[in-house]
């Protein structure tokens, strides 16, 4: 069965740094998005992507977070100088027509 | 998105059928019920969605309150791999097969599947 799958499942950084969270959809999907859930709390949405562009994002998703989709597999998250409280589980999600989301195991970060 | 309500936590026996509300008193007739589900130390998963009339598929059931003000997700029998919190969200079914359509978690249900 198909799954999406996110690269690394551990990261940990120094704060101010730069990190790049790797993700690869389920080859058909059209529709990607991340999503990040702190230690005890929410799912929280953070930025949807489709046809090459953001969608939607949320009040999470600053200047200080990009999204590309810099090949036909790869969709990525960069945050460009981390904080103390970036640190969370990331989801990478995709789906076929924006209906029913297939969720990755998620990129636990820790930022130091 | 409008809101549901679940209650925090339930337990369940091995093998026993376990029924989880939602309630959405302000359903529009143009939102869908979701339920996904994330068990511990993964990212959530799909379960199930319906519109109005009651659904089946290999994982679970979804009854719909007939004024749809209401849904359950009903395991048949629960096993130990169920234990996980279970989350009912409402999507409008405008933000299908269109740009947007993140989704909009609340707390949920946390299951606990004694053995």
């Amino acid at each position: 069965e198909p799954e999406v799958t996110q690269t690394p499942s551990h990261q940990v950084t120094q704060m101010g740094q730069e990190v790049i969270l790797r993700c690869v959809p389920i080859s058909n999907h059209l529709y990607f998005y991340w999503y990040r859930q702190i230690l005890g709390q929410k799912v929280e949405f953070l930025v949807s992507f489709y046809n090459n562009e953001i969608s939607e994002k949320s009040e999470i998703f600053d200047d200080q977070f990009s999204v590309e989709r810099p090949d036909g597999s790869n969709f990525t998250l960069k945050i460009r100088s981390t904080k103390l409280e970036d640190s969370a589980m990331y989801f990478c999600a995709s789906s076929e027509d924006s209906r029913e989301q297939f969720f990755g195991p998620g990129t636990r970060l820790t930022v130091l | 998105d409008a809101k549901t309500t679940q209650p925090n936590s339930m337990e369940s026996n091995e093998e026993e059928p376990v029924h989880l509300p939602c309630n959405h008193s302000t359903i529009s007739g143009t939102d869908y019920i979701h339920w996904y589900r994330q068990l511990p130390s993964q990212g959530p998963e799909y379960v199930i969605h319906g519109l109005t009339s009651n659904v089946n598929n290999r994982m679970a059931s979804l009854a719909i309150a007939e004024d749809r003000k209401s849904s359950t997700l009903i395991l048949h029998r629960a096993t130990l791999r169920d234990a996980a919190v279970y989350y009912c969200i409402l999507r409008d079914v405008g933000h299908y097969g269109g740009s947007q359509g993140n989704l909009i978690f609340g707390k949920g249900t946390k299951l606990s599947v004694k053995p």
